[in-house]
């Protein structure tokens, strides 16, 4: 099955600054990669997601980037501000109709210093 | 998009005891997903639910520690049986409309004594 590979655990970053998560998966099957945040307790929500006939999608301050030969993915952050707080998880399925649950990273503290 | 529940929203169980936890989405859903949650841990998918037939269970799950029911296309449970402080997590249920987001319950924090 697919596995998820996500670095690094923790991050620490000041606010205004970037911030980039990384992520690599096994399956070559694999075709849609979300990102999720999840504040303390709360559940997890969608950020961003891409699939993979896209390179590249941006929303805002947020934008991600897949490189399907080397099956990785990443989050960037900019402009940092504290309520990006939270912890991140990267995610990959086949999309196969909705059929297919998601296999999830270990997740990303990230930590805005003011 | 649709609104989707969970109940409970915790609860303190006894070590042997079993606990079922419900779900209900205000639309109808092919397929209902659980997700356990170890404190401080990532999510990790127990199974697959799909009215009509048996819940397929991800390696490390079996159904004789986590039923699985899905009688309609709205509804689903999932029962933690002979409970023991490893259970203690975050149990989630999911489900995605078509080949995109996966959209969350607000979880069930379970803690066994």
């Amino acid at each position: 099955g697919e596995n998820v590979e996500q670095h690094p655990s923790t991050l620490s970053v000041q606010e205004g600054d970037s911030a980039v998560i990384k992520c690599t998966y096994s399956d070559s099957a694999s075709n849609y990669f979300p990102w999720y945040k999840q504040e303390l307790g709360k559940r997890p929500q969608l950020i961003i997601d891409i699939r993979s006939n896209v390179g590249e999608k941006k929303d805002q301050r947020i934008a991600v980037t897949l490189n399907k030969t080397a099956k990785h993915f990443s989050l960037h952050i900019t402009e940092t501000q504290p309520e990006d707080s939270a912890v991140y998880f990267c995610a990959a399925s086949m999309t196969g109709g909705g059929a297919d649950g998601l296999t999830f990273g270990k997740g990303t503290h990230l930590i805005i210093q003011p | 998009s649709a609104v989707i529940s969970q109940k409970p929203s915790r609860d303190i169980c006894q070590r042997g005891t079993s606990l079922t936890i419900q779900c209900q989405v205000d639309s109808q859903v092919t397929m209902m997903f659980w997700y356990r949650q170890q404190p401080g841990q990532s999510l990790t998918l127990i199974a697959t639910a799909n009215q009509g037939s048996e819940a397929t269970y991800e390696s490390g799950f079996v159904i004789d520690k986590f039923p699985i029911s899905r009688p309609n296309l709205t509804f689903s449970t999932l029962t933690v049986s002979n409970m023991s402080p490893e259970d203690s997590s975050i149990y989630l249920c999911s489900f995605r409309t078509g080949p995109g987001e996966l959209f969350f319950g607000e979880g069930s924090r379970l803690t066994v004594l």
